[in-house]
């Protein structure tokens, strides 16, 4: 069965990062992208990047690139996102979701993490 | 960016046919993939590449479209499908999703 299993919620400080965690098993984890999706609450879905895990490359949508730094860890199956420089616009959920190389759908989902930032 | 834009929110009786569309602003080839979603769970693959059904995903839903016009149809409708429904492309970077079509039962 696969399984990402996310981190759990995080109530942060506005201007302060949090770094959130996706554990992956039951596939190979170095033969999916490992994307990262944001949701606000009650409204849609944002795509912010994703990951080879195989090599470390990222891409990232254009206004994501000086908020989130996604890593991957191959040894232990976990993909990471840091959120840097937080505002009350970050508060969302975040899910971490899987897919094969190329134009493929997500095929995997974890349960997601809210992140609240808020003094 | 692709803008992909859905049908808005539709109310229908169990056993009915709906279908939820979704326009892309440029050409997406049949990477269009369809998603369903209830309150507090992660999104759900339905429908990938336009028109092939996800393992495990009742015949009741279908996919159709190439290009920039795509649909969802769910038939016959059943209560448990009461969700939000989006498409998302993946063939020009960035990946972008729909805003959603919210899925009532009368």
């Amino acid at each position: 069965e696969v399984l990402l299993q996310q981190s759990g919620a995080e109530l942060v400080r506005p201007g302060s990062s949090v770094k959130i965690s996706c554990k992956a098993s039951g596939y190979t984890f170095t033969d999916y992208y490992m994307h990262w999706v944001k949701q606000r609450p009650e409204q849609g879905l944002v795509w912010i990047g994703r990951i080879n895990p195989a090599n470390g490359n990222t891409v990232y949508a254009e206004k994501f690139k000086s908020k989130a730094t996604l890593t991957a860890d191959k040894s232990s199956n976990t993909a990471y996102m840091q959120l840097s420089s937080l505002t009350s616009e970050d508060t969302a959920t975040y899910f971490c979701t899987s897919g094969r190389y190329g134009s493929s759908p997500f095929d995997y989902w974890g349960q997601g993490v809210m992140v609240t930032v808020s003094s | 960016d692709t803008v992909l834009t859905q049908s808005p929110a539709l109310a229908v009786s169990p056993g009915e046919r709906v279908s939820i569309s979704c326009r892309a602003s440029e050409g997406v080839n049949s990477y269009m993939h369809w998603y369903q979603q209830k309150p507090g769970q992660q999104p759900k693959l339905l429908i990938y590449k336009a028109s092939n059904l996800a393992s495990g995903v009742p015949a009741r839903f279908s996919g159709s479209g190439s290009g920039t016009d795509f649909t969802l149809t769910i038939d016959p409708v059943e209560a448990d499908d009461t969700a939000t429904y989006f498409c998302q492309q993946s063939w020009n970077d960035p990946y972008t999703f729909g805003a959603g079509t919210k899925l009532e039962l009368k």
